[in-house]
């Protein structure tokens, strides 16, 4: 069984739902971190969280709103989104403070916006 | 700023033949590390590698190994005697080392193993 497990594995929503994506990671982790897979491009990383604070957004339109209430649980709150936000988003943890780190990923939700 | 290329979109080889996966990467630090990763079609990236930028030795694990290769900024990664399971997307990543947990990653080469 994998240490990061994601909630729902496939999302279809229109463009004024709204949704939430949820991480949970088993490893003992202390960061947490959303990424989005779009098609023939790199993975793209949208928020870091260490010891549940927010220490990276990269540029992340307003309609993604990540929550981390505790360091095993992590929210993508998604509203109003557009066609092109359909992509496979990965949630990625890691144990911050020991180097070299490893992420540990989770399986994805695929998400549709119609 | 950090880049990962991997110029080889798509590969398909037959089964029991070595393949070659490229990685090219571009960074100012000195320091730094490489990865490797592997999708498979259920989705979750799966972590094969990391090497740190002062040890240039060559890896080998079983029938995997990864020629790094500092001086022309190169990380290629060798399945030999590939199997139809080692079909999946190959990710290049690299990484600051100290105080920054970003990974910045190559858009990926798909492999295919043809039985």
């Amino acid at each position: 069984e994998t240490g990061v497990t994601q909630t729902p594995r496939h999302l279809v929503m229109g463009m004024t739902n709204k949704k939430s994506l949820k991480c949970e990671q088993h490893l003992g982790h202390n960061a947490m971190y959303w990424y989005k897979q779009s098609a023939k491009k790199p993975l793209e990383l949208m928020f870091v969280y260490n010891f549940k604070e927010q220490t990276e957004n990269n540029s992340v339109p307003s309609r993604f709103s990540p929550e981390c209430p505790n360091s095993s649980h992590l929210f993508l709150h998604l509203h109003t989104l557009q066609p092109e936000d359909s992509a496979l988003y990965l949630c990625a943890s890691s144990q911050e403070g020991t180097s070299p780190y490893e992420q540990y990923f989770g399986p994805g939700t695929r998400l549709t916006v119609t | 700023a950090q880049k990962v290329t991997q110029a080889q979109t798509e590969i398909s080889v037959v089964e029991k033949e070595d393949v070659t996966l490229d990685c090219v990467y571009e960074t100012r630090d000195t320091t730094y590390y490489l990865f490797w990763y592997k999708q498979p079609p259920s989705g979750e990236l799966v972590f094969l590698i990391r090497r740190n930028s002062f040890d240039e030795q060559n890896e080998i694990s079983g029938r995997y190994s990864w020629n790094f290769q500092k001086s022309t900024s190169s990380f290629n990664f060798t399945i030999t005697a590939s199997q139809v399971v080692d079909s999946a997307v190959y990710f290049c990543a690299l990484s600051e080392v100290f105080g920054n947990e970003k990974l910045t990653f190559g858009t990926g080469t798909r492999l295919t193993i043809i039985p």
